[in-house]
């Protein structure tokens, strides 16, 4: 079964750095892996999506990368702002019925 | 057009009572997912349907899980005989199809079994 890890759990920053999420996961036969962003009380926004021929996707001052062959994914986010603060979700997609999650990580961007 | 809406946003229920969870999703979208998050854990795949094919079930944890979809519309989650366990926010999400597609969720409900 595919597992899906997250690191770090939180994660706090001040204004205008640039900082990097991490999530790996362990089965490589992925259709792809996308980034969600979910706000309290709110459902889930989808942020970026790579496919599996891919290595990179950029939205704004968002880029993740793609890494199959290590099971990884990054998700950078350039000049953070505190709008940026939410909980970040990576998933695996392995077939048509469903994604793996992960648990997240809670991101706080100090003004 | 809209997004996925989901109803009701909360529900407080006692254990032992039967509830109902709804989700619309986007119109045209012929996939559409059922998915649980209890506190502090990731999101986990209940329900998945694709068009007028028979429905993934293999994620909901229990027969007192079932959920029906109409065509390509309404879908409900119910949940028979609530346990406390069962308290969690459930999560619905559609897609245009069967693919590699975005899947865009709804706000969700949360459920609280006393």
């Amino acid at each position: 079964k595919q597992e899906v890890t997250q690191i770090p759990a939180a994660l706090s920053v001040p204004e205008g750095e640039n900082l990097v999420l991490n999530c790996s996961f362990t089965d490589s036969a992925i259709y792809n892996l996308q980034w969600f962003r979910q706000d309290p009380g709110k459902g889930l926004t989808s942020l970026l999506l790579i496919q599996s021929s891919q290595r990179e996707q950029t939205s704004g001052r968002l880029n993740a990368s793609l890494d199959k062959s290590s099971g990884r994914s990054t998700l950078y986010i350039a000049a953070s702002q505190p709008g940026d603060s939410a909980t970040y979700l990576c998933a695996a997609q392995t077939g048509a019925n469903n994604l793996f999650f992960g648990t997240g990580t809670r991101l706080t961007v100090i003004p | 057009g809209a997004g996925v809406s989901q109803s009701p946003s909360n529900k407080v229920t006692e254990k032992g009572k039967d509830v109902e969870l709804r989700c619309d999703p986007i119109s045209g979208h012929t996939a559409l997912y059922w998915y649980r998050q209890r506190l502090g854990q990731g999101l986990e795949f209940l329900i998945y349907f694709q068009g007028n094919s028979a429905p993934d079930k293999s994620g909901l944890p229990s027969d007192r899980f079932s959920a029906e979809r109409t065509g390509e519309s309404v879908s409900t989650l119910t949940i028979q005989r609530t346990q406390q366990e069962d308290s969690a926010v459930y999560l619905c999400a559609s897609s245009l199809g069967d693919g590699s597609e975005t899947q865009y969720f709804g706000p969700g409900t949360r459920l609280l079994v006393l």
